[in-house]
């Protein structure tokens, strides 16, 4: 039961730098998100897809897109990766948007130099 | 604006000790409020979740409690074990589809 599974679980960076996280999850949830979790801070929503078609920012979107590839696949991408981006990356997903339990993903751990 | 307070910040007990969480919110309109357990470099893991009619409920050495008239929430373990060294976090729902307001976690260490 693999869950929600992301890749890669660390990443170094230079500034400047892309790079995609890359998300599945075999759970047939209609909804995933991304989220960022650092020091002290709760975590913070970055994008999210409602179903499969859509995307919406979350709370910090600047910086990053997101693609849904698919019903399991949900990609972030940093386009010219910054300092402050350094941070854990979580994948989760849920049957329904922002309703029920988040499944997450073990997370993606980004430095950026 | 929404937000989860949760106490204290940190915590350290030792093994077999008891010790209760915090978590109060202004999270408004109220649907549930879930409790997460978040192992050093794991992802979240929901322990249990509380909607507004529901005063307690358990999870094994687990227990929450919710007062949705004082909007506060707590998280009681019992005989604490090792495994019990984890971050927890309190998340609150509005419900409708709208987004979750997230707890910054109470930091547990349990030990010998």
């Amino acid at each position: 039961n693999a869950g929600v599974t992301q890749t890669p679980k660390f990443q170094v960076l230079k500034t400047g730098q892309s790079m995609t996280l890359q998300c599945a999850q075999d759970m047939n949830h209609n909804s995933m998100y991304w989220y960022r979790q650092d020091p002290g801070m709760g975590l913070r929503l970055i994008y999210y897809s409602a179903s499969e078609g859509t995307t919406d920012k979350g709370e910090v979107p600047n910086g990053y897109n997101v693609s849904r590839l698919n019903k399991r696949e949900f990609s972030l991408r940093l386009e010219s990766a910054a300092p402050s981006q350094t941070s854990v990356y979580f994948c989760a997903s849920t049957p329904t948007a922002n309703t029920g339990e988040l499944f997450f993903g073990e997370g993606s751990r980004l430095t950026v130099l | 604006k929404n937000q989860v307070e949760q106490s204290p910040q940190s915590l350290i007990i030792l093994e077999g000790k008891n010790c209760t969480l915090q978590c109060n919110y202004t999270v408004s309109p109220f649907s549930n409020l879930r409790w997460y357990k978040q192992d050093t470099g794991r992802g979240p893991v929901s322990l249990t979740i509380m909607t507004f009619s529901e005063n307690t409920k358990s999870n094994g050495r687990y227990t929450a409690t919710l007062d949705a008239d004082t909007k506060q929430s707590s998280l009681h373990i019992t005989a604490s074990q090792l495994s019990d060294s984890a971050s927890y976090i309190c998340v609150v729902s509005p419900g409708g589809g709208n987004k979750l307001t997230f707890g910054t976690g109470t930091q547990l260490k349990v030990e010998l």
